[in-house]
């Protein structure tokens, strides 16, 4: 089955520096790639996901890129502000009705 | 619309004791899943129902059994708690691909 890695698993940064986080995959069948952000104490929400055909997609401050043939996706979010701290992951799968398969998560830290 | 909602919030147990998770959307999602997460392991799933009807394993299924009452409602059941299912449990729904997640139960067995 399909296998998601991800680092680093924590990542601190002062408040409007750049962050990066960046997810393998094992499924070359994969064409689905979306983040998740969790704020402490709650739910999981998509903030952005990108489909195989598309090498880039931005939505303001957070942007995705995939590289297919590396196999290889990451998250950027610039000028980063304190309400971006939270836990980020990054999951594939093969689309449509198919399930995720999600890293183990980043923990991200924005010092004022 | 509540999107999904799950019940309890918080739940104790005792080693042996069962309890059922409920899970329920109001956005006419077919597949719902149910996941597990534990510190530093992401999330796990558990297991998911592609459709009213269907249900099928995830990564993780062993002490788990399910059961899709109907299109909205997707329950996960305990049969003999174990402190290995100390976790945070979420469900999500979905159409196509992204998955809308409940508030979560935190399950602590003793």
């Amino acid at each position: 089955g399909e296998n998601v890695e991800q680092h680093p698993s924590t990542l601190s940064v002062q408040e409007g520096d750049s962050a990066v986080i960046k997810c393998t995959y094992s499924d070359s069948a994969s064409n689905y790639f979306p983040w998740y952000k969790q704020e402490l104490g709650k739910r999981p929400q998509l903030i952005i996901d990108i489909r195989s055909n598309v090498g880039e997609k931005k939505d303001q401050r957070i942007a995705v890129t995939l590289n297919k043939t590396a196999k290889h996706f990451s998250l950027h979010i610039t000028e980063t502000q304190p309400e971006d701290s939270a836990v980020y992951f990054c999951a594939a799968s093969m689309g449509g009705y198919s399930t995720l398969t999600f890293g183990k998560g980043t923990m991200l830290l924005v010092s004022p | 619309n509540a999107g999904v909602t799950q019940t309890p919030k918080f739940q104790v147990l005792k080693t042996g004791q069962s309890m059922t998770l409920q899970c329920a959307q109001d956005m006419n999602h077919n597949s719902m899943y149910w996941y597990r997460q534990d510190p530093g392991m992401g999330l796990r799933l558990i297991y998911y129902s592609a459709s009213e009807g269907t249900t099928d394993k995830g990564e993780v299924p062993n002490g788990y059994n399910v059961s899709r009452l109907n299109k909205r409602e997707f329950s996960l059941r305990l049969e003999s708690a174990a402190p290995s299912q100390t976790s945070v449990y979420f469900c999500a729904s979905s159409e196509l691909d992204e998955q809308f997640f409940g508030p979560g139960t935190r399950l602590t067995v003793l």
